[in-house]
């Protein structure tokens, strides 16, 4: 597609129930990034993709985080358990390396 | 240990003056520095970027500047539109490119009429 289309566009969970977030990228984009934002803080980085290389997990915040890209195609973020904490806009971005992110509009997730 | 500093959570600026958003980084490994631009509910998009190998990128309006020495750079828009008005998170990447970004917590720009 055009851009970096993310899904759902908002999602209110209960606390404890688990939650997929999925990312479709820009065709072509080798690199895929998952960053969240909340409420009143700044960009916190989660994972990176490059291509077939393992995935830097280093900003995951805990095991209930997890996620996984097919290829150079599809990433879905997955939240185990989730908590009143883990309320926060999800976003993705995909870049061709060196080329700078194109950014989603991100998940809007609420735990009730 | 927060890599990207924008220490001002918010900023207000009249229509038709100049808007100074500043950014400190403590990486000095850092060589490329980016400004996004986000608007409520849509995801950041690329505003401007300069090479460390640079003190100064001019885009239209954008202008942003760095001091190496200081590990500051700054972005400023003139004149300030009412369009401008979002939220201005500064990036940082070691390596030249734009891969692997640190972002600081943003600026909300505020443009008053």
């Amino acid at each position: 597609g055009a851009g970096v289309s993310q899904s759902p566009s908002n999602k209110v969970t209960e606390k404890g129930k688990d939650v997929e977030l999925r990312c479709d990228p820009i065709s072509g984009h080798t690199a895929l990034y998952w960053y969240r934002q909340r409420l009143g803080q700044g960009l916190e980085f989660l994972i990176y993709f490059q291509g077939n290389s393992a995935p830097d997990k280093s900003g995951l915040p805990s095991d209930r985080f997890s996620a996984e890209r097919t290829g150079e195609s599809v990433s879905t973020l997955t939240i185990q358990r989730t908590q009143q904490e883990d309320s926060a806009v999800y976003l993705c971005a995909s870049s061709l390396r060196q080329r700078g992110y194109t950014f989603g509009s991100g998940t809007r997730l609420t735990v009730v | 240990d927060q890599q990207v500093k924008q220490n001002s959570p918010s900023l207000s600026v009249q229509e038709g003056r100049i808007s100074i958003l500043n950014c400190d980084y403590t990486n000095s490994m850092f060589d490329y520095f980016l400004w996004y631009k986000k608007y409520p509910a849509e995801g950041p998009t690329f505003l401007i970027s300069i090479s460390s190998i640079k003190d100064k990128n001019e885009d239209g309006r954008f202008t942003v500047f760095l001091n190496k020495s200081a590990k500051h750079l700054s972005l400023h828009i003139v004149p300030s539109q009412p369009g401008d008005s979002a939220v201005y998170f500064c990036a940082a990447s070691a390596g030249g490119g734009a891969d692997g970004l640190t972002f600081g917590k943003g600026t909300h720009l505020i443009i008053q009429p």
